[in-house]
């Protein structure tokens, strides 16, 4: 089944410990995307990535580090987390870049810091 | 950047009634997309369209590219279509590349 898989689905920590959410696809998409939803925010694209080892920052990058060194995984670090870094996360994936491809989301990582 | 207006923000129906969600955006695009977020918090893509109009379903969902305006319908609308509906657009401009969000529609369908 083709799918976008996050992990954790939910998280509560504290200040300052270092956390990484996984995210990886299975359907060979070479752009990948992170994105956090916040109460009459919206949702508000974090990094994104368009292929293995290229990344680059989107709206809302500070606080955050990505990484992509295979196709299939992109992860999202945050080094050293902060109470407004509490938010609702979500990998998405696309085939290619541009706007004629769908976006497949993941299920969403909640994250509480305390 | 887009910028993607919704509205409206809330709605709440009886079931089997019409039900209507507008999308605005301030910069011309080629494609929009319509998600719908589950309660459990799930985000599906419902549709994506660059010109005219395109049918799933119940679900029918319209664009005007010259009026920077896409509208999402749902007919004999059901309490399982109770969700967030969100329009998004892409954005290539001034380095980035991804979707700008409008901030949601929660729908509430009662029996």
């Amino acid at each position: 089944e083709a799918q976008v898989t996050q992990n954790p689905r939910y998280l509560i920590t504290v200040t300052g410990k270092k956390l990484t959410v996984t995210c990886s696809q299975n359907m060979n998409h070479e752009y990948m995307s992170w994105y956090r939803q916040d109460p009459g925010l919206g949702l508000r694209q974090i990094y994104y990535s368009m292929n293995v080892e290229v990344t680059d920052k989107g709206d809302v990058p500070e606080g955050y580090k990505v990484s992509r060194k295979e196709k299939r995984n992109f992860p999202l670090i945050l080094e050293s987390p902060s109470p407004n870094q509490t938010s609702l996360y979500f990998c998405a994936s696309s085939l290619s870049t541009g706007s004629n491809q769908p976006q497949h989301f993941g299920d969403g990582t909640r994250l509480s810091i305390l | 950047k887009n910028e993607v207006e919704q509205s409206p923000q809330n709605l709440t129906a009886q079931e089997g009634e019409f039900i209507t969600i507008n999308c605005s955006y301030s910069v011309g695009i080629s494609a929009l997309h319509w998600l719908q977020q589950h309660p459990g918090g799930g985000i599906v893509s419902l549709f994506m369209l660059s010109s005219g109009k395109k049918k799933h379903g119940r679900l029918i969902a319209t664009i005007n590219i010259q009026e920077k305006h896409s509208s999402l319908h749902i007919t004999a609308s059901h309490p399982r279509d109770s969700a967030v509906y969100i329009c998004a657009v892409y954005d290539n401009f001034g380095g980035a590349d991804g979707l700008t969000f409008g901030k949601g529609t929660h729908l509430i369908i009662q029996p």
